[in-house]
């Protein structure tokens, strides 16, 4: 089973600050997907395929990586992005998760 | 307009078995994968199992003794089955498409 670690576990930005969020892969993966759950609602596929954004995602988010370390960047945080960002894995099975990072404002 | 719709019990007793249905709309199930995803109250994400477009599955490992993934394509339903289920089972279960999640359902096991 690929284990993904990410970090931090949590944070706090200020508006306008730059945000990266790291995940690790135990083994190399060919992409890393990534979903924001804010509280009481369902994830949202975020970006996948390790750069590209989903539908509707602002474009102060990036996502870039490879092999085993993949990272998730907000060029300028926003009230709005708080929330627990989680990657994912898909190369292989068992499909993988990583523990999340709550992201809160300042 | 893709729709993804979780339905079951919300309590099942310990030792008992797991049956939820995941319905779709606005796609069919032979051109599109359904997984199926659990988050226990307070933590992460944990991947279960898929059924493929193509009718096949593939379980988490640590879950394939108990669980069963099936579908019904006349129906646009994919079900999921979970035997012995214990308090540790107590969790929202989603079934996603990837890039469109249902709205989950909260499932308790408890006596």
């Amino acid at each position: 089973e690929i284990v993904l670690t990410q970090s931090p576990t949590t944070m706090a930005a200020s508006p306008g600050e730059k945000v990266t969020i790291t995940c690790r892969a135990s083994s190399s993966v060919s992409y890393m997907h990534w979903f924001q759950q804010k509280s009481g609602t369902s994830p949202k596929p975020w970006i996948y395929d390790t750069s590209k954004l989903a539908s509707g995602v602002p474009d102060r988010f990036s996502g870039s990586g490879s092999g085993t370390s993949y990272s998730l960047t907000i060029s300028s945080m926003e009230a709005e992005d708080a929330a627990t960002y989680y990657c994912l894995q898909r190369s292989s099975y068992p499909f993988t998760f990583g523990s999340g990072t709550k992201l809160e404002i300042k | 307009e893709v729709q993804l719709k979780e339905s079951g019990p919300g309590l099942v007793q310990p030792s008992q078995t797991l049956s939820l249905t995941c319905t779709v709309s606005g796609f069919s199930l032979t051109d599109y994968s359904v997984h199926w995803v659990r988050q226990p109250p307070g933590k992460g994400l944990e991947w279960m199992g898929v059924m493929w477009s193509g009718g096949s599955t593939a379980y988490n490992s640590a879950l394939k003794s108990r669980l069963s993934i099936s579908r019904d394509t006349s129906k646009s339903q994919v079900f999921l089955k979970m035997n012995s289920l214990q308090t540790e089972d107590t969790a929202i279960y989603y079934c996603t498409r990837s890039d469109y999640w249902g709205q989950g359902v909260m499932v308790t096991v408890s006596s």
